[in-house]
């Protein structure tokens, strides 16, 4: 079982529609992030969290720590919101340098116009 | 100010010759991360370096593989005597710090894609 698991692994939506993708992990983290991957192979950085919620744009991040899940939403969506997801999370790690990001596979998403 | 770059962009190889992988991270930035990202896969933590330091390899194939950072220029990620398993994109990402107890956000480059013939 993967350490950092994402649903669904695909999505398609109609251009307007709400968006959740979701995040659940298996260790202890110092914080989670959710990272966007375009076509094109490139990757950005979109949240980086460790409790609540931060919101930019149309998106939204959420975090619950005890339960060891996070969600992406994306309000509105548009076709140019056509990406990979990717939430990694930060492990805690006792006694030497902190951790390194650890990967879920991904989720992509497909907004139709 | 200038984002992460790596460079290039695309590589092709033969089996059995050298890959070099450059990256430079954002001005300011004293602490690099390379990922790997197999075809059709996540993306994996290969090692984290300071300036002039490895602090973490676990993440990274104890043979042919090596990074370095020196004082001056950008982090090298070398690949010796490469073969088609070795096909994939490599990303780079930088953060400011990891002063105790505060996460940085990294910073990822475009990523090289090397291709192994």
């Amino acid at each position: 079982k993967n350490e950092v698991e994402q649903s669904p692994q695909n999505l398609t939506a109609q251009e307007g529609e709400f968006i959740t993708i979701n995040c659940s992990y298996s260790v202890g983290i110092s914080a989670l992030h959710w990272l966007q991957q375009h076509p094109g192979g490139g990757i950005v950085s979109l949240f980086m969290l460790s409790s609540g919620k931060k919101k930019h744009g149309r998106l939204i991040a959420t975090i619950n720590i005890q339960e060891k899940h996070s969600s992406l939403h994306i309000t509105a969506s548009h076709p140019r919101d056509s990406a990979v997801y990717i939430c990694a999370v930060l492990p805690l790690n006792y006694g030497g340098s902190q951790g390194n990001l650890i990967f879920g596979k991904g989720t992509k998403l497909s907004v139709k116009p | 100010n200038a984002g992460v770059m790596q460079n290039p962009r695309h590589l092709v190889r033969r089996r059995g010759q050298e890959a070099r992988l450059r990256c430079s991270p954002v001005k300011g930035h004293s602490h690099v991360y390379w990922y790997r990202q197999l075809p059709e896969e996540g993306l994996k933590f290969m090692v984290y370096l300071q300036k002039e330091n490895i602090i973490d390899e676990s993440g990274m194939p104890k043979e042919r593989f090596s990074a370095e950072f020196p004082k001056e220029g950008p982090s090298i990620l070398r690949i010796q005597q490469v073969v088609r398993g070795d096909s994939a994109a490599y990303f780079c990402a930088s953060s400011p710090s990891r002063r105790k107890a505060r996460v940085e956000t990294q910073y990822f480059g475009p990523g090289t894609r090397l291709l192994v013939l």
